[in-house]
């Protein structure tokens, strides 16, 4: 298996732009996701094979990918939008890993 | 809409084998192209995958957590179980239950991701 290594923390005010990253080696030939959670809350699938939305998450959610990082891109934060955000993937040996988490404070 | 719920003791002694099992309604475990999983979470920090079980009984498991991981399904009963042996205070843990979608799509590429999930049960190992 492979480590996904996400920052720890990401602070944005309110109708800005967050940026969330996930590096791992095995990224440019496996598929990443992404998960919120809110406290109390299990995880939610909010991004699917790096940059498709899966029905009922806002547009201002968006993934993309570049080598050996995904990023998750949320446009207009929301204050709703405070929780922790987890990537996630697999490698060829179907062993499935998470990234360590990034939690996202709206100012 | 297809819904999971954990159920199991919330206290285990250390040493001592933690067993889980996940309901599953709203939809069928022998569904073609879906494997069940489990996810867990120590309290304060991320997520951790077990391992999952096809409704034929094939497994996939974490390697860091295989020697003490027993997973096994009741297609009849539509739910999936969890034994995992030896029991330390490091198994504490919010568990979940999860739908593991796995197949290799077009372009040859395995899509592997949980998109339904358990409320998740809290299990503390402790005497």
């Amino acid at each position: 298996s492979y480590d996904l290594t996400q920052p720890p923390s990401v602070s944005v005010s309110p109708g800005q732009t967050a940026r969330i990253t996930c590096s791992g080696a095995a990224l440019p030939k496996q598929y990443a996701y992404w998960f919120q959670q809110k406290p109390g809350q299990a995880p939610i699938l909010i991004m699917y094979k790096d940059s498709e939305r899966p029905s009922g998450i806002p547009e201002r959610f968006s993934g993309s990918s570049s080598g050996t990082t995904v990023t998750l891109t949320i446009s207009g934060v929301q204050a709703e939008d405070e929780a922790d955000y987890y990537c996630q993937s697999a490698d060829s040996s179907d062993t499935s890993m998470f990234g360590g988490g990034t939690k996202l404070t709206v100012l | 809409q297809l819904q999971l719920q954990e159920s199991g003791p919330g206290l285990v002694k250390p040493s001592e084998t933690l067993s889980l099992t996940c309901f599953v309604s709203g939809g069928s475990i022998s569904s073609s192209g879906y494997y069940w999983g489990w996810i867990r979470q120590p309290p304060g920090k991320g997520l951790e995958w077990i391992g999952s079980i096809y409704y034929s009984g094939s497994t996939y498991y974490n390697p860091s957590l295989k020697s003490r991981v027993s997973l096994s399904v009741d297609t009849p009963k539509n739910k999936f179980s969890l034994k995992l042996t030896s029991a330390t205070a490091a198994d504490t843990a919010v568990y979940y239950c999860a739908r593991h979608q796995h197949y290799y799509d077009s372009s040859g590429l395995l899509t592997a991701t949980f998109d339904y999930w358990g409320q998740g049960t809290l299990v503390t190992v402790s005497s």
